[in-house]
């Protein structure tokens, strides 16, 4: 049971290039996020979704855009990648609002 | 604002008790978590509370005072492989998860 499956796990961009991390969950979730995490700060919301075909703004949603064309697959994309998106990104799982989340290994992004 | 506090970094000794607090301030509430991260790795489900009082899980047990605007977690016998940020969470009226920045927890032998 592979859980939740982020693509790619690295990546070195140098500003102005875009990318997408793909987010992958065989748990049959409703509902999915995408998540930042920067030294000394919580977890940052950024976009997420609560069905297929759904998505909705989180806390720092500019500079992203994101899908969810098939209910398994969730995609983070960075238009025009900054320095300042520099991070760690975690996507999460959970099948109910107030349930447990399921995480990805996590992507580390560096933008140059 | 809606804010979550939690100390940054605590030490505890190899077989000891620790207890990690969370005080938070949001609007509304509809649960706090729990979280277990150790470095390099994703965070982990450890402890849901929604109503007052204590919810013991081997030897983790998470508290809360919803009056307070409080919680805790305990960790009891501790292990070397208990180090790790603890990432407390309260989901607010929206169903939105408010995370505090995480408490680093160093075991020492």
């Amino acid at each position: 049971n592979a859980g939740v499956t982020q693509t790619p796990k690295f990546r070195v961009l140098k500003t102005g290039q875009s990318m997408t991390l793909l987010c992958a969950q065989d748990m049959n979730h409703e509902y999915m996020y995408w998540y930042r995490q920067d030294p000394g700060m919580g977890l940052r919301l950024i976009h997420y979704s609560v069905g297929e075909g759904t998505t909705a703004k989180g806390e720092v949603p500019d500079g992203y855009n994101v899908s969810r064309l098939k209910k398994q697959n969730f995609l983070l994309g960075l238009e025009s990648a900054a320095p300042s998106q520099t991070s760690v990104y975690f996507c999460a799982s959970t099948q109910l609002d107030t349930g447990e989340l399921f995480f990805g290994e996590g992507s580390r992004l560096t933008v140059l | 604002g809606q804010n979550i506090d939690q100390p940054t970094e605590m030490t505890a000794t190899e077989g000891a008790i620790v207890q990690i607090n969370c005080t938070y301030q949001t609007s509304g509430f509809n649960g706090l978590f729990w979280y277990q991260q150790h470095a390099g790795e994703a965070p982990t489900f450890l402890s849901y509370n929604v109503l007052d009082g204590l919810e013991e899980k081997g030897r983790f047990s998470s508290f809360l005072s919803r009056s307070k605007g409080y919680s805790y977690l305990l960790l009891k016998e501790l292990q070397m492989k208990d180090s790790a940020s603890y990432l407390c969470a309260v989901m607010d009226s929206n169903y939105q998860l408010i995370w505090g920045a995480g408490t680093k927890l160093i075991i020492k032998p």
